[in-house]
Order: C-alpha cells, then structure tokens, then sequence
C-alpha cells in the first residue's frame, strides 16, 4: 500500500524567503504525485502535479517540486514566499494508472512579515 | 468553469441524529469522491463513484454512513445517527475521470460538529 510521509508539521518563514516542503513516499513502482493546499475554511487547490518525465515539475502560485526516485522524496520549494502563501500544504500519491490519493498528514506555512 | 459545489459549508448536530451532505461535481466530471478530513490530518477516501456506481467503498462505515449518486451528478453522503467521532471536515471532489492521474478537484468542504 502507498504512503506519504511530510515529517515537518509547521514552519515558519520570513517573507521574500525561499521555502522548501519536504515529502517521502512509500511505494513499489513509478508513483503519480501530487501537491495541494489548503487555505483555512478551504478546499484543497492543486499546486502541481508529476506523472512521468522531467523529474522538476513547474506548478501555479511560483511553486516547483522534484521528484527523486533514489530518495523517495518529491520536495516542494518556492524561491521567495509571499504572505499569502501561508496555508496549509499536503503531499498526495496514487498509485500509477489509479486515482486513489493517500495525502500525507500536512505541513502548516506559517509567514513572517 | 464552475467548481464542485458542497453545502451546507457547516452543520451543528446532537449526537445520534441524522445529517447529510450535498456536492454537486464540476459539468462533465464523470468521478465523485467523498472524503473525510479529522482536524490536522489529510484526507481520507470514504467513497468513490464513477458515474452512478460505487466503485470504492472500503472505507465507508456502512453501518451509518450511506451515500448515492443520482443520475450520475449530485452526490447526497448521509449520517444516521452520528457519533462524536464524526466530527470532521468532509469534502467532495470530482475528475473528468478515473485512472490516468486525472487531477481531483475539490469542494470547501462541510464543517461538521457533534455535541
């Protein structure tokens, strides 16, 4: 069965500052991943998503994530944070070919004026 | 284009009464999913439909909860009788359709809480 693990439960970052989300997952083949987040009272929004081959992949909002198979990680990063981007962020797996999403347990951005 | 419509946004509810929730899917959107969010966790899946039927319902538990997807559009999850433990966020999404990595969109969710 697929997992995700996002070992960092909140951080907080100075805006203009880079930002970096980490997230590990657990499974046997070529995974599809997902980042979404979830602003207070909110849906979950799609930042990006990777499939299959460039492993840096360009999302909405100036964020990008690299997948790494030797690391079973797929990091989130954004070069310089905006207050706005404070929200809380959850990496996703499905298992290739299916749509059946396991999120991992979040990371809440907090940003520092 | 129109997001996934879920209402009530938030419902207060006394233990072991009965309450349901309504999503209405992006247009063309052949695959419902119905989640539950519980405070400072991720979601999990409760039920998936393509089109009228329900194609993954492992996690749902049957024993309350019941769901329908009429005419293959709105989706209605129902309680009956809630328990404490229901307390949660619980969302819909929808995609074009099932497999492939088709991205999920989601609603804002019903805020639940049970007294």
């Amino acid at each position: 069965a697929q997992s995700v693990t996002q070992p960092d439960i909140h951080i907080t970052v100075s805006e203009g500052a880079s930002l970096e989300l980490r997230c590990n997952y657990s499974y046997g083949a070529t995974p599809y991943l997902f980042w979404y987040v979830q602003s207070p009272g909110q849906g979950l929004q799609l930042l990006l998503k990777y499939f299959s081959g460039d492993t840096l992949v360009q999302g909405i909002k100036g964020f990008e994530a690299e997948f790494k198979r030797s690391q079973s990680s797929f990091n989130l990063r954004k070069p310089s944070v905006h207050w706005s981007d404070a929200a809380e962020y959850f990496c996703a797996v499905a298992a290739f070919g299916g749509d059946k999403l396991t999120f991992g347990t979040g990371t809440r951005l907090a940003v520092r004026p | 284009e129109a997001g996934v419509v879920q209402s009530p946004r938030y419902k207060i509810i006394e233990k072991k009464q009965p309450v349901a929730f309504w999503c209405n899917p992006i247009s063309g959107h052949n695959t419902l999913y119905w989640y539950r969010q519980n405070l400072g966790q991720g979601p999990e899946l409760l039920i998936r439909y393509e089109n009228e039927e329900a194609v993954d319902d492992s996690q749902l538990p049957k024993d309350r909860f019941s769901a329908e997807r009429l005419k293959g559009v709105d989706s209605t999850l129902k309680i009956q009788p809630a328990e404490l433990g229901d307390s949660a966020v619980y969302l819909c999404a929808s995609s074009l359709d099932a497999g492939g990595g088709q991205p999920q969109h989601f609603g804002d969710g019903t805020r639940l809480s049970i007294l």
